[in-house]
């Protein structure tokens, strides 16, 4: 079975530039998540998708983050302008539709410096 | 909101010594709590769950977690640490309380297992 896919893995800008990130969550994986792992932190949720439809993005900073799933699979995650704080882990996730004990999956993640 | 407390930043273990990675959680519901890995430049590995039933749940690579309701824990455990263990492992919490699906992670735990 694939796992979920990232990309790039990195990505180097300098602020005030855009960036976007690519996911594409297991097949048949209807809940996808963005996370945001800043070095020495934990996973932060940035935004939650069920299928097209957004379950949670209250941790988003909307003025500038902004993310969409159309058709309800690929996912792309966009920071314009980038901030010198913005410099993290990308990590997409997904899991199927279920009770709260259904566990997430991972991709690689992208490593974004802003510099 | 549910949070999740890792206390101690690095774990160092003998090879062949149990190995044991200490976690808090604070909900407002039943918890769902997960243990996920890391190791370098990977995303995070699903290790194991628990849900309700038996307090000792078992999961991949031989590691084992203990749900203690009363002091709000859930402490992973190997019996025997090999060296490939070494990684930053995560808890993660999810609130059983309707209306609040945000799985919170702690800020991991770095696990060194010296040959």
């Amino acid at each position: 079975e694939a796992g979920v896919a990232q990309s790039p893995r990195y990505k180097i800008i300098e602020k005030r530039q855009s960036v976007a990130f690519w996911c594409n969550p297991i097949s048949g994986h209807a809940t996808l998540y963005w996370y945001q792992q800043i070095l020495g932190q934990g996973p932060k949720l940035l935004i939650q998708f069920q299928n097209n439809g957004v379950v949670d993005d209250s941790q988003l900073p909307k003025d500038r983050f902004s993310a969409e799933r159309l058709k309800g699979v690929d996912s792309t995650l966009k920071i314009q302008p980038a901030k010198l704080e913005d410099s993290a882990v990308y990590l997409c996730a997904s899991s199927l539709v279920g009770p709260r004990g259904t566990e997430a999956f991972f991709g690689q993640g992208t490593r974004l410096t802003v510099v | 909101a549910q949070s999740v407390a890792q206390p101690e930043d690095q774990v160092n273990v003998a090879e062949g010594n149990p190995l044991t990675v200490k976690c808090t959680y604070s909900v407002s519901g039943n918890p769902y709590l997960f243990w996920y890995v890391q190791y370098p430049n990977r995303g995070l590995q699903f290790l194991l769950k628990y849900i309700t039933g038996d307090n000792l749940v078992k999961g991949s690579y031989g590691f084992e977690a203990e749900f203690n309701k009363s002091q709000t824990s859930f402490h992973l455990k190997k019996p025997s640490a090999l060296v490939s263990d070494s990684a930053l492992y995560f808890c993660a919490v999810r609130d059983g309380h309707y209306g609040n699906n945000r799985l919170a992670f702690g800020k991991g735990n770095q696990v060194v297992v010296i040959p």
